[in-house]
């Protein structure tokens, strides 16, 4: 079954530093999102993207944060500048055409932010 | 705030017994209602989708949906050890790109 991939699985970064989580869609999904589960908590909804534009984004997903469909198969989140408080797992997500279909989960990102 | 609400639990039943599980949503536009197991330090794993009131049913998970009351409850028949995980509750609302709002989660012990 296809399935979405996430790199790095853990990602260990010095406050202040740039990270880029990467992220592969499963292949015929035009639906794109990011979300993120701080430990403990609630999973998050940072942003979702569609046909090359991000289509709506949460409060938590301000100016340091960007997304990015880089070619026809990569989706990245970047974080510009990491805050301690930036340390989640961090889950992209990709659904299909049809409406009300469930999305689908990759294994997430550990981010860590020291 | 629209909001998903779940009880955390822990929720403990013994091995064989029927869990059920409850969630109520704030949002009376939420089009879609999903059930989604989380092993500890592992991504959301879908379990369940329901959008028409009534039952659903999947092997031993049934999933019910009643919108005039706004909840949603998943029934696992014939529990399981390895059923014992974090269930999220989730919806999506009206929009239609669809972004999903998820409860915190209850957290089901099945007791050998």
């Amino acid at each position: 079954e296809p399935e979405v991939t996430q790199t790095p699985s853990h990602q260990v970064t010095q406050m202040g530093q740039e990270v880029i989580l990467r992220c592969v869609p499963i292949s015929n999904h035009l639906y794109f999102y990011w979300y993120r589960q701080i430990l403990g908590q609630k999973v998050e909804f940072l942003v979702s993207f569609y046909n090359n534009e991000i289509s709506e984004k949460s409060e938590i997903f301000d100016d340091q944060f960007s997304v990015e469909r880089p070619d026809g198969s990569n989706f990245t989140l970047k974080i510009r500048s990491t805050k301690l408080e930036d340390s989640a797992m961090y889950f992209c997500a990709s659904r299909d055409r049809v409406a009300n279909q469930p999305q689908h989960f990759g294994d997430g990102t550990r981010l860590s932010i020291l | 705030q629209k909001e998903v609400e779940q009880n955390s639990g822990p929720l403990s039943v013994p091995e064989g017994a029927i869990a059920s599980l409850n969630c109520t949503y704030s949002d009376r536009g939420s089009q879609s209602f999903f059930w989604y197991r989380q092993y500890s330090g592992k991504s959301p794993e879908l379990i369940m989708f329901i959008y028409s009131n009534g039952d659903k049913e999947d092997g031993r998970f049934t999933a019910q949906l009643n919108k005039a009351s706004q909840y949603v409850s998943l029934l696992i028949r014939d529990s399981q050890p390895s059923d014992s995980a974090t269930y999220l509750c989730a919806s999506t609302n009206s929009g239609g790109y669809q972004k999903v709002t998820f409860g915190t989660g209850t957290k089901l012990q099945v007791i050998p």
